[in-house]
């Protein structure tokens, strides 16, 4: 069974640009969550979608936003970026019935913003 | 709201000595708790989990850990450390209502040395 899957893996953007970053679930995961990682703040909870919905929120600005499509891919978008969104930015998966709560993770978007 | 402390940021140990890694939970409802494990470059995976039941807890790679309710602790040991068990090692919880909404530790990085 494939892993979850995260593209692209790299990129460098400049101030003030947008982003799109990608995850692609395991199959017949309906739960996708997406978390920040910097060595200054550690792993930071940004969103969580079950089923196209957005189920859970975490504490950062409305630059960041996220979707979820019918077959369980989700995108995450950064507006406006500022140097301190460079960060690893890692999606994570999980089937969303019972509170199992393991997180499936991918290996994550580098973006560096200069 | 939770918060998760991770006591010691860097643990060096010896080959074949075993290690502690320290974690101290605060929250005013039940949780859940885990232990992730993050390679270089990679993304995290999960070591072992507390949902409930017994309070020791194993895991893959030979770690465990053990559930302290009344000093809100849930430390991770390994008997016998190997060296390619170098990593960074990420304490959690969430709150059984959320378990897709991870509150982390800020980790601690576990180096063996030969």
């Amino acid at each position: 069974k494939a892993g979850v899957t995260q593209t692209p893996r790299y990129l460098i953007k400049t101030r003030g640009q947008q982003v799109t970053l990608s995850c692609s679930p395991i199959s017949g995961h309906r739960s996708v969550s997406w978390y920040q990682q910097t060595p200054g703040q550690g792993l930071q909870f940004l969103f969580e979608y079950f089923s196209e919905t957005q189920r859970n929120k975490g504490n950062f600005p409305g630059r960041f936003s996220g979707r979820q499509f019918s077959n369980s891919r989700s995108e995450m978008n950064v507006s406006t970026l500022e140097l301190g969104d460079s960060a690893l930015y890692l999606c994570a998966s999980s089937p969303g019935g019972g509170p199992t709560g393991e997180l499936f993770f991918g290996e994550g978007s580098r973006l560096t913003v200069l | 709201a939770q918060s998760v402390t991770q006591l010691d940021s860097q643990v060096p140990v010896f080959e074949e000595a075993p290690v502690e890694l320290r974690c101290n939970y605060s929250s005013s409802v039940s949780v859940y708790l885990f232990w992730y494990v993050q390679y270089p470059n990679q993304g995290l995976q999960l070591l072992l989990k507390y949902l409930s039941g017994s309070t020791l807890v194993k895991g893959i790679n030979g770690f465990e850990a053990e559930f302290n309710k009344s000093q809100t602790s849930f430390h991770l040991r390994k008997p016998s450390v190997h060296i390619s068990d170098t990593a960074e090692y990420f304490c959690a919880v969430s709150d059984l209502g959320s378990a897709r909404q991870l509150t982390f530790g800020s980790g601690t990085q576990l180096t063996v040395l030969p």
